[in-house]
């Protein structure tokens, strides 16, 4: 069975400073992707890391994929209260037409 | 740009009735997905759907779920008897390809009473 743990489980943060939440597994992944949940509504896609040590850019978020496809980061600079919800990591490997989810990291930024 | 759109967004259900989720893909796609995920828990897999028949599905997608592509458009999710434990947000996805990108629409509540 495949496990993403992501941490922080919450994270509460003032408006301007950095942040980094990660995502870790002992499996490997043919890709994983990254979302946003926002309360009662669907995840929305970020970004999709598919490469060994790739890393994407999104304006203030930093996207990285381990060398190993076992583990994930999310760096964000200078986080805004609008970057508030839910950050989800989400793997697929294997022969599996399904992703596996980590429980998110909350994140809250204050103004 | 192009989503994924499901109806409704929130039903509220007996115990036992039989309930109807349906999905609207993205056009071009060809797999399609459900999810769901049980209120302050993560998200789960159910099933994934291509060519008119399952590819693959969890061990929550008993005998109560099934799936159907009616028309060239909707893709639905059937509960045959709700139970209590069935409450949740069940979300559609789809891709266009097994292990290519998977774009979720907006999810439909359901509450089983």
């Amino acid at each position: 069975t495949q496990l993403l743990e992501q941490s922080p489980q919450f994270l509460s943060i003032q408006e301007g400073e950095n942040l980094t939440v990660y995502c870790n597994s002992s499996s490997v992944f043919s890709s994983l992707q990254w979302y946003r949940q926002e309360p009662g509504e669907g995840p929305v896609l970020l970004v999709t890391v598919v490469t060994g040590g790739e890393v994407k850019k999104l304006k203030r978020l930093t996207f990285q994929f381990g060398d190993a496809r076992k583990d994930s980061s999310l760096h964000i600079t200078a986080a805004q209260p609008g970057d508030t919800g839910l950050y989800l990591c989400a793997g697929s490997g294997g022969s599996n037409y399904k992703l596996t989810f980590g429980k998110g990291t909350l994140l809250t930024v204050n103004p | 740009e192009p989503e994924v759109t499901q109806t409704p967004s929130h039903q509220v259900t007996q115990m036992g009735q039989e309930v109807i989720l349906r999905c609207v893909p993205i056009s071009n796609h060809l797999y399609f997905y459900w999810y769901r995920q049980i209120l302050g828990q993560k998200v789960e897999f159910l099933v994934s759907f291509y060519n008119n028949e399952i590819s693959e599905k969890s061990e929550i997608f008993d005998d109560q779920f099934s799936v159907e592509r009616p028309d060239g458009s909707n893709f639905t999710l059937k509960i045959r008897s709700t139970k209590l434990e069935d409450s949740a947000m069940y979300f559609c996805a789809s891709s266009t390809g097994p292990r290519n990108t998977i774009y979720f629409g907006e999810g439909s509540w359901l509450t089983v009473v």
